[in-house]
This record gives structure tokens, C-alpha cells and sequence, in this order.
């Protein structure tokens, strides 16, 4: 049961788009396409920006977008706002009913 | 709306034992939930799973064997007990719900309960 590899930080102006990479094997991201992204700001619990790879929960703006690439996700901001600044988890379901983690990634707008 | 909300962290001694508890309401219908944790200034882990019957239990390496979650389908109320506790089980112990079964999301997450072991 390994995290999946975040980077620890990531940062881009007001109205740039960035790009956060999510790694695991093929025991997770790369079986199954089952990968969320949550945001959590300081103090706050984590709350659903994407499912299954790409879907957004009803109120997410599509700024915010999903793919994948064999045993790597990706989460993108596009147009970031300086309410976007805050930590970004990915999660993918695994085998035997296992829920990964990754270490989490940090996003500063300038 | 779903509602979740923690309770029964605290201070307690490594080597100790601790149940947490999570109060659900607004829901229409049982769904799998689980328990999510992070340490102070960390990242995010998996602690465990329960089914929506509450017959089938899932848990991480890091706890297996120290912990138990339950359900109480009569009080909606969910529980993990958990002993012999070391300084590394400090955290933030978080309640959430699956949108579905256990390969979904969750979309629904309590404002957590703070563990602390003290060595």
C-alpha cells in the first residue's frame, strides 16, 4: 500500500494554467480508472473537485480538468484564481479495496 | 444535505486505546463510508472502509489489527475503535462517505476529530 507520488509544489500567476502530476502503478491509477482530485484549504476538510479521472461534482467550475497517461493522472487549473490557492490530494481506488493517497501537492498563485 | 460530524478525539497515552464515533444524517440511504486521517501538516491516508450493510470491512497495513470499524445502522452512527495507539496515529481523523461503493469518490467529508498520542 504505497502513496501515489505528488509533487510537493506547484505555483503559476493569476490567469496561467497549471498542471499537477499524479503517479502510481499498474496495481492502481494504471488498472483502474478511478482517480479523484481533492481540494483542502487550510483548516478545512478536503473537499471532491474530480472523479473518475475526469468528471467534475456538480458546482466545480471547468477550470479544473483531469487525464490520464498509463499509471499517471494529472489535475489542470486553467485561468487560476487566487482562491485556488491551497493543497491538492489525488486518490485511486486499488485491489482489494484499497484507497491510495497521494502526498499532496501545494499550489501558490503568485 | 449530507451532514457528518465527528467526535471522541483527544489526548490519550501511546499504547492506549480510542473510539471514535461519526454522527451521519441527510442521507436518504446507507452508503459505504470511511474513515480518512492526516497527520499534523501532512498528507492524506486511508484508515479504513465499511460497507453500507456494515458486513464487509476494509483496512490499511498501517492499522490492521489495532483497529475496528463498526456501524450502527439504528443510530446512523459510525465507530473505529482503535488501541495500542502510537505517536504515529496522531491526526486528524476524518469521517467520509462514498458516492456509491468503494471504488467512488468521497463526496462528503466530516470537519474531523483530533487524536493525539503522547509518547
Amino acid at each position: 500500500q504505497s502513496a501515489l507520488t505528488q509533487p510537493p509544489s506547484a505555483s503559476g500567476s493569476p490567469g496561467q494554467s497549471v498542471t499537477i502530476s499524479c503517479t502510481g502503478t499498474s496495481s492502481d491509477i494504471g488498472a483502474y480508472n478511478f482517480v479523484s482530485w481533492y481540494q483542502q484549504h487550510p483548516g478545512k476538510a478536503p473537499k471532491l473537485l474530480l472523479y473518475e479521472v475526469t468528471e467534475r461534482p456538480s458546482g466545480v467550475p471547468d477550470r479544473f480538468s483531469g487525464s490520464k497517461s498509463v499509471n499517471t493522472a494529472s489535475l489542470t487549473v486553467s485561468g487560476l484564481q487566487a482562491e485556488d490557492e491551497a493543497d491538492y490530494f489525488c486518490s485511486s481506488y486499488a485491489d482489494s479495496n484499497i484507497v491510495l493517497f497521494g502526498g499532496g501537492t501545494k499550489l501558490t498563485v503568485l | 444535505e449530507a451532514q457528518l460530524l465527528e467526535s471522541g478525539g483527544g489526548l490519550v497515552e501511546a499504547g492506549g486505546s480510542l473510539t471514535l464515533s461519526c454522527a451521519v444524517s441527510g442521507f436518504t440511504r446507507r452508503y459505504a463510508m470511511a474513515w480518512v486521517r492526516q497527520a499534523p501538516g501532512k498528507g492524506l491516508e486511508w484508515v479504513s472502509s465499511i460497507s453500507s450493510s456494515g458486513d464487509s470491512t476494509h483496512y490499511a497495513d498501517s492499522v490492521k489489527g489495532r483497529c475496528t470499524m463498526s456501524r450502527d445502522k439504528s443510530r446512523d452512527t459510525l465507530y473505529l475503535q482503535f488501541n495500542s495507539l502510537t505517536a504515529d496515529d496522531t491526526a486528524i481523523y476524518y469521517c467520509a462517505k462514498f458516492s456509491r461503493w468503494f471504488s467512488s469518490p468521497f463526496d462528503s467529508w466530516g470537519q474531523g476529530t483530533l487524536v493525539t498520542v503522547s509518547s
